[in-house]
C-alpha cells in the first residue's frame, strides 16, 4: 500500500513571503501526485498535479517539486496571500490497472500573517 | 461547466439508521470515487465506480455500499450507522484513463452527523 505524511502540521508565513509545504510518500510505485487546498467547510480544491516522469511543474504562483529518489514532494507558493490560508493536502496514487485511488496525508494548516 | 455536485450538504441521522448520499460527476467524467474525511484528517478512499461497477475498494466494511447509474452519477449508502461514521463524505470524479491531463476533482461534500 501507500502512506503519505506531511512534515509539518502547521505553517505560518508573512503575507508576501514564499511558502513551502513538504510531503513524503512511502511507495516507490506511486506515479501520480496531487496537491489540494481545503478551506474550512469546503471540499478539496485541486491546485496542481505532477506525474512521476517529471520532477517539476509550475502553475500560477505555485510550483510542485518531486524527488523520487527520496520519495518527497513539495508545494511552493510564491508571494503568499491571505486567501492562501487553508489546509493543504498532498495525495499520492498508484495506477492499479485502469483504476486509481488517492492516498492523502493528514494536511498542513497554512496561516498567512498580515 | 458544472463541477462535481453532491447532495445533501448536511444531514443528521440516528445510530442504526441508513443514509444515502448522491453525487453527479463533472461533465465529461465517467468515474466516481467516494472518500470519507474525519475531522482533522485527510480523506480516506472508500470505493470507486466505473461502468456501473465497483472497481476498487478501500478498507471499509460492507455497511458501505454504492451504485453508479448510466448517466455516471453515483450514490453512497451506509447502513446501520455508527457514531464513528460522522464525517465529511466526498465524491471525486475523473476519467478512468490514466493518460496525462486527467486529474481528479472533488465536490464540496456531504456532512453527516450521527447522534
Amino acid at each position: 500500500g501507500e502512506s503519505v505524511g506531511l512534515h509539518l502540521p502547521t505553517l505560518s508565513v508573512q503575507e508576501g513571503d514564499n511558502s513551502i509545504i513538504n510531503c513524503a510518500y512511502s511507495n516507490s510505485a506511486s506515479d501520480y501526485f496531487i496537491w489540494y487546498k481545503q478551506e474550512s467547510g469546503k471540499g478539496p480544491q485541486f491546485i496542481i498535479d505532477i506525474r512521476s516522469n517529471m520532477d517539476k511543474r509550475q502553475g500560477q504562483r505555485v510550483t510542485v517539486l518531486l524527488n523520487k529518489t527520496v520519495k518527497h514532494l513539495s508545494l511552493q507558493i510564491a508571494a503568499t496571500q491571505p486567501g492562501d490560508s487553508a489546509v493543504y493536502f498532498c495525495a499520492a496514487s498508484i495506477s492499479s490497472g485502469s483504476a486509481r485511488q488517492l492516498t492523502f496525508g493528514s494536511g498542513t494548516q497554512l496561516t498567512v500573517l498580515p | 461547466d458544472a463541477g462535481v455536485t453532491q447532495s445533501p450538504t448536511h444531514l443528521i441521522k440516528t445510530r442504526g439508521q441508513q443514509v444515502t448520499l448522491r453525487c453527479s460527476p463533472k461533465s465529461g467524467h465517467d468515474t466516481v470515487s467516494w472518500y470519507q474525511q474525519a475531522l482533522g484528517q485527510g480523506p480516506q478512499f472508500i470505493f470507486q465506480y466505473y461502468e456501473e461497477e465497483e472497481r476498487q475498494r478501500g478498507n471499509f466494511p460492507d455497511r458501505f455500499s454504492g451504485h453508479q447509474f448510466p448517466n455516471y452519477s453515483s450514490e453512497l449508502n451506509v447502513n446501520a450507522l455508527l457514531l464513528g461514521d460522522s464525517a465529511l463524505y466526498l465524491c471525486a470524479s475523473s476519467l478512468l484513463t490514466t493518460s496525462s491531463g486527467n486529474t481528479i476533482y472533488f465536490g464540496e461534500g456531504s456532512w453527516l452527523t450521527v447522534v
